[in-house]
């Protein structure tokens, strides 16, 4: 069955540092997503994409986050300067369009000490 | 900004019992949706639900969708200890971009041989 594979599922950095993390989607999927989960919290939305821009980002998505499709494949989130409260569980979705369907990576840990 | 909200945050229940958790909101949903997800990976699609009144089921698993579409409860009978685990209602709203999620906090199944 086609999934959402996610690189590195954890990642330690320093604040201040720039992080990186990688999703690559179910190929034929339209929409892209990064999720993010605290530690004891719920699911949040940061941001969508779709036809290479932005549809649509909350606010915790603010100037130190930004996202890339830089090739046919992959789908990045790039946290600038990380800071503590950074740290959480990012998930990457993708979709077709379909009723809100969403399939999800396994996640990338990033701790920010 | 839009709540979800998922009871109980907990169950512990013996193998063998049927349980039900529930999932609202104050707004209309558009479509809902509900997720499983085990400890450091990503929430996995059960089910969808769109039309009010729908009822899904999934071999031991009842969906119900209100005719409202402001609650859904999903229905195990006959729990096994195979269904512990983190389960997550996750609905978008109308007006909402495509795959905007709003996640509830989960209820933590645990099901005792």
């Amino acid at each position: 069955e086609p999934e959402v594979t996610q690189t590195p599922s954890h990642q330690v950095t320093q604040m201040g540092q720039e992080v990186i993390l990688r999703c690559v989607p179910i190929s034929n999927h339209l929409y892209f997503y990064w999720y993010r989960q605290i530690l004891g919290q719920k699911v949040e939305f940061l941001v969508s994409f779709y036809n290479n821009e932005i549809s649509e980002k909350s606010e915790i998505f603010d100037d130190q986050f930004s996202v890339e499709r830089p090739d046919g494949s992959n789908f990045t989130l790039k946290i600038r300067s990380t800071k503590l409260e950074d740290s959480a569980m990012y998930f990457c979705a993708s979709g077709r369009g379909a009723a809100n369907v969403l399939t999800f990576g396994a996640g990338s840990r990033l701790t920010v000490l | 900004t839009q709540l979800l909200e998922q009871s109980p945050q907990f169950l512990s229940i013996q193998e063998g019992e049927n349980l039900t958790v529930y999932c609202n909101s104050s707004s209309v949903f558009s479509s809902l949706q509900w997720y499983r997800q085990e400890p450091g990976e990503g929430p996995v699609l059960l089910v969808t639900v769109v039309t009010g009144g729908e009822v899904k089921k999934l071999k031991r698993l009842t969906f119900q969708f209100g005719d409202a579409r402001k609650d859904s409860s999903l229905h195990i009978t006959a729990a096994q200890p195979g269904d512990t685990g983190l389960y997550l209602c996750a609905g978008a709203f109308r007006g909402s971009t495509l795959g905007r999620l709003y996640f509830g906090r989960g209820t933590q199944l645990t099901v005792w041989p």
